[in-house]
């Protein structure tokens, strides 16, 4: 099975200022494709989680541009140029490659 | 705008099942290009994804190893919606349970997590 393993676990951020987070996973996720499966989510507070990047790199429908994935093989990046308020949850990196298999989740909050 | 709407009691006694319905408006659950699934999220297991059906020309279903032989997921194409049953169920079980659907982003042809229920906490206790 594929583990996909987040750091930091926190990630306190003063607003205005980047913020980073890896997600390395225990096999490469780069598909056949060309395409690397490696999906971003966020969970803010009291909802759902929601898409933020698929493919490794792409911004779903109405996320900002602060907003960026990168990332191949095994090593993937969130970045966030500068964070807003409105940004505090959870973020999560998750591979579909086999079988859904979720990092643990790197909380961000406003210092 | 697909929405789904979960629905389920929130209190299951240790050995008993689990069931869940996830009613589904904006689309149809025999859609030939997305699968429905249910994922589970607590404190000591994070996001865990338990299973899917799907149709394409017929019924079918996928489950996850950590769950297979006490997880059936059914699709009730009178009622568009589907169903979680998760038998013997431990206290291990309890979690906030979500109906997903995944299906393609924009143009793509690479199926997502898109739209969530609005999660049910579950609780096993007696």
């Amino acid at each position: 099975d594929i583990v996909m393993t987040q750091s930091p676990l926190s990630l306190p951020v003063t607003p205005g200022e980047p913020a980073s987070i890896s997600c390395r996973s225990s096999q490469s996720l780069l598909h056949s494709t060309g395409y690397n499966y490696l999906d971003w989510y966020v969970q803010k507070p009291g909802q759902s989680p929601q898409l933020l990047i698929y493919l490794g790199s792409n911004r779903a429908s109405g996320v900002p541009d602060r907003f960026s994935g990168s990332g191949s093989g095994t090593d993937f990046t969130l970045k966030i140029s500068r964070v807003e308020a409105e940004d505090v949850g959870v973020y999560y990196c998750m591979e579909p490659l086999q079988k859904y298999t979720f990092g643990q989740g790197t909380r961000l909050e406003i210092k | 705008q697909v929405q789904l709407q979960q629905s389920g009691p929130g209190l299951v006694k240790p050995s008993q099942t689990l069931s869940l319905t996830c009613d589904i408006s904006g689309d149809s659950v025999s859609s030939n290009s997305v699968t429905w699934n249910w994922i589970r999220q607590s404190p000591s297991r994070g996001l865990e994804w338990l299973g899917r059906t799907w149709y394409r020309s017929k019924w079918y279903d996928e489950y996850a190893v950590s769950v297979k032989g006490r997880i059936t997921i059914k699709p009730d194409t009178s009622k568009n919606q589907f169903s979680l049953q998760l038998s013997s169920v431990t206290p291990e079980d309890t979690a906030v349970y979500y109906c997903v659907r995944a299906g393609y982003h924009d143009s793509s042809d690479y199926r997502v997590f898109g739209y969530w229920g609005q999660g049910t906490l579950v609780t096993v206790s007696s």
